[in-house]
């Protein structure tokens, strides 16, 4: 079955850090992958996607390369902010023939920046 | 446009009463949604409508839950009787359609508490 893995978290980082969150991912066929983010007391909201090997979805200053060879999909922004503290999830979706797509989420990670 | 829109926000209740979650999706969204989170356990989906049936309701953990979509704009997810351990934010997510499958939109979500 399709399976999203996330390091291990949370993450606290200062102010212009560079950040690299880590996901893998297991999936039959050729599935679409996600960043979604959700702040503090609201729901998630789409970040990134990437549809196809070698894409790159950015957004707000984060990016994220779909890498078939490691089935990788990490997240970075080179640059955070405080207003980046949130939680981070990587998800994919996957079109198996015969079944209805939908997504699989990562457990998510917190991150924190300082000032 | 208004998101996807949810009630309560918070609910409070004791263990063996019925509880009530509703949403409204974003009009037009042929996918509904209904998720959990939990801090152990993540997201997890627990059932999904399309055109108002439901389609996979393989996460739904117990026949104490159960969820409805009478309309295109209105569904229920129903907890009777309530425990402790169905404590956990509820989210509710919409989308348009299958090729944009992996683009939710959520909710803000109702946070559940069971004393």
């Amino acid at each position: 079955g399709n399976s999203v893995t996330q390091m291990e978290g949370p993450v606290t980082l200062s102010e212009e850090a560079f950040l690299t969150i880590n996901c893998t991912y297991t999936a039959t066929g050729y599935p679409s992958l996600f960043w979604y983010v959700q702040y503090p007391g609201e729901g998630l909201q789409l970040l990134l996607k990437a549809t196809k090997a070698d894409d790159k979805g950015s957004n707000k200053g984060f990016e994220a390369t779909y890498r078939k060879e490691t089935t990788s999909f990490h997240l970075e922004k080179g640059s955070v902010q405080v207003s980046d503290s949130a939680v981070y999830f990587c998800a994919l979706s996957s079109d198996d023939t015969g079944a209805n797509s939908k997504l699989t989420f990562g457990k998510g990670i917190t991150l924190s920046v300082r000032p | 446009d208004a998101g996807v829109i949810q009630s309560p926000r918070h609910e409070v209740t004791e263990m063996g009463q019925e509880v009530t979650l509703r949403c409204k999706p974003i009009s037009g969204h042929d996918y509904l949604f209904w998720y959990r989170q939990t801090m152990m356990r993540g997201l997890e989906l627990l059932i999904y409508f399309n055109n108002n049936v439901p389609i996979d309701d393989s996460g739904m953990p117990e026949d104490r839950f159960s969820a409805k979509m009478p309309n295109a704009s209105f569904s229920t997810l129903k907890i009777q009787p309530s425990e402790p351990r169905d404590s956990a934010v509820y989210f509710c997510a919409s989308s348009r359609d299958r090729g944009l499958f992996g683009e939710l939109f959520f909710g803000e979500g109702s946070r559940l508490t069971v004393l």
